[in-house]
């Protein structure tokens, strides 16, 4: 089974800090992405990656920054936390060349800053 | 970009089916039309896709109109477990990086009652 792990399920920081969300998928897929979910907005693409130290900027990039330096692990990272990036964080991940698939999802971090 | 437009919520019977409708009328023509479940704490789940005819699999039917600007996800018998929002998703080409992203609308959510 395609795994794919946050490191938190719960986050609380305070506004200011640097704040590291961590993923890791078990599947050797190219393709990492990071959404938040806000209520009433769905699914907002912050960053994904296409392969290692590549990257490239979703719809809300704005604040944030990624890291891919290994295939398996992409990290979002809050560069000075703010209380409206309180918010649930999705990482996902997907095989960037085949066309018949899916993107599969992390059980997501709530984040809350205070 | 593409979008999908849903409505926010729809109510089925239990044992009875539910046709999920999205409009996606800006689709390109090598968008592929995702369908996605999340339940409550936990992340999207991956349902059903296609890209120009209709597709059945174990969990659902995903009927593609012609002019493929809108799409139906059928349920055929609705269960208690079924309650999730749905998100009707188009997994769109990237020309720059020759690569995919997944780009969701807000979901419908579906309530079931027993």
């Amino acid at each position: 089974d395609v795994k794919v792990t946050q490191s938190s399920r719960y986050l609380v920081k305070r506004t200011g800090e640097k704040v590291f969300l961590e993923c890791v998928q078990d599947m050797d897929h190219e393709n990492m992405f990071w959404y938040r979910q806000d209520p009433g907005l769905g699914l907002r693409l912050i960053y994904f990656s296409y392969d290692v130290k590549m990257k490239e900027k979703g719809d809300i990039p704005e604040g944030y920054s990624v890291s891919r330096e290994k295939k398996e692990r992409f990290s979002l990272i809050l560069e000075s936390a703010s209380t409206n990036q309180t918010s649930m964080y999705l990482c996902a991940s997907s095989y960037s060349y085949i066309l018949n698939t899916e993107a599969f999802f992390g059980q997501g971090t709530r984040l809350t800053v205070v | 970009d593409a979008k999908t437009t849903q409505p926010n919520s729809m109510e089925s019977n239990e044992e009875e089916p539910v046709h999920l409708p999205c409009n996606h009328s800006t689709i390109s023509g090598t968008d592929y039309i995702h369908w996605y479940r999340q339940l409550p704490s936990q992340g999207p789940e991956y349902v059903i896709h296609g890209l120009t005819s209709n597709v059945n699999n174990r969990m659902a039917s995903l009927a593609i109109a012609e002019d493929r600007k809108s799409s139906t996800l059928i349920l055929h018998r609705a269960t208690l477990r079924d309650a999730a929002v749905y998100y009707c998703i188009l997994r769109a080409f990237i020309n720059t990086s020759g690569t995919y992203k997944y780009i969701f609308g807000t979901g419908t959510r579906l309530k079931v009652l027993a």
